[in-house]
C-alpha cells in the first residue's frame, strides 16, 4: 500500500543552524511533491511544490529536494529561527488534479534560542 | 490574497446532535473545495472533493449520508456532520482550489476543532 513516513520524532535544532527534514515514500509515483507548515490548531499553509522531473527548488531560506529514484524528498530551512518551530508535512499529489493528494504525519521541528 | 476562512473555529456538542462548519474563500471563487479531518499527531485525510453545484465525491470510508456537504456558490462549501458521535470529534479543515492555470497550490482554511460529548 502507498505510504509516507516523515520522521515522526521531534527535531530540536540552535538557532542560526540549518534544519534538515526527510519524506520518504513507497508504492507511489507522484507528479508533485509539496511542503506545508502547519502551526498546532491551525490549518496548514502552503510552502513548496517540486514537480517530478525538478531536482531542487528553492524559496528565500527554504529549499526542497526530490530524488525519485530514492524516493525521498528532503525539506531545508537555512539560518533558522524559533519563529521556523512548527510541524511540516509533505504531501504528495499524483497527478496535480488533488483527488488523491496523501500527506504524511509531518515532523515536528523545534528551533531553540 | 488567498484566504480561506472557516466558521465556527471550535464547536462542542451533544451526542445525537448535528454540527455545520462553513468554509469561505474571502478574495477568490473556488470551483472545488477540500474537506479533510485530522487526528491527534496523525495527517490529514481527504474526505470528500466539494463541486459548485454539483454532488460532493466522498472517499472511500466516508459515510456520506453523515458528513452533509452542500457546495452552494463559489465562495462557500458546508460540511454537516449529523447524528455526531463522540468517535467524531476531531479538527475539520477544509481547503479550496484558486483554479489559476499552472498552479496546484491549497489554500486552507484555520480549521474547526469538534468536540462530542
Amino acid at each position: 500500500s502507498q505510504k509516507i513516513e516523515q520522521n515522526s520524532e521531534a527535531l530540536n535544532i540552535q538557532e542560526g543552524k540549518t534544519a534538515t527534514l526527510t519524506c520518504n515514500y513507497t508504492n507511489y509515483s507522484p507528479a508533485y511533491l509539496q511542503w506545508y507548515r502547519q502551526d498546532p490548531g491551525r490549518g496548514p499553509v502552503f510552502l513548496l511544490l517540486i514537480r517530478e522531473n525538478e531536482k531542487e527548488k528553492r524559496k528565500e531560506r527554504l529549499k526542497v529536494t526530490f530524488d525519485t529514484t530514492l524516493k525521498q524528498s528532503l525539506f531545508h530551512i537555512t539560518a533558522s529561527q524559533p519563529a521556523d518551530s512548527a510541524t511540516y508535512l509533505c504531501a504528495l499529489d499524483p497527478s496535480g488534479g488533488y483527488q488523491k493528494v496523501t500527506f504524511g504525519t509531518g515532523t515536528k521541528l523545534q528551533v531553540i534560542p | 490574497g488567498a484566504v480561506v476562512s472557516q466558521h465556527p473555529s471550535w464547536v462542542i456538542c451533544k451526542s445525537g446532535t448535528s454540527v455545520k462548519i462553513e468554509c469561505r474563500s474571502l478574495d477568490f471563487q473556488a470551483t472545488t473545495m477540500f474537506w479533510y479531518r485530522q487526528f491527534p499527531k496523525q495527517s490529514l485525510m481527504l474526505m470528500a472533493t466539494s463541486n459548485e453545484g454539483s454532488k460532493a465525491t466522498y472517499e472511500q470510508g466516508v459515510e456520506k449520508d453523515k458528513f452533509l456537504i452542500n457546495h452552494a456558490s463559489l465562495t462557500l462549501s458546508t460540511l454537516t456532520v449529523t447524528s455526531a458521535h463522540p468517535e467524531d470529534s476531531s479538527f475539520y479543515i477544509c481547503s479550496a482550489d484558486p483554479g489559476t492555470s499552472g498552479t496546484y497550490e491549497q489554500y486552507f482554511g484555520p480549521g474547526t476543532r469538534l468536540t462530542v460529548t
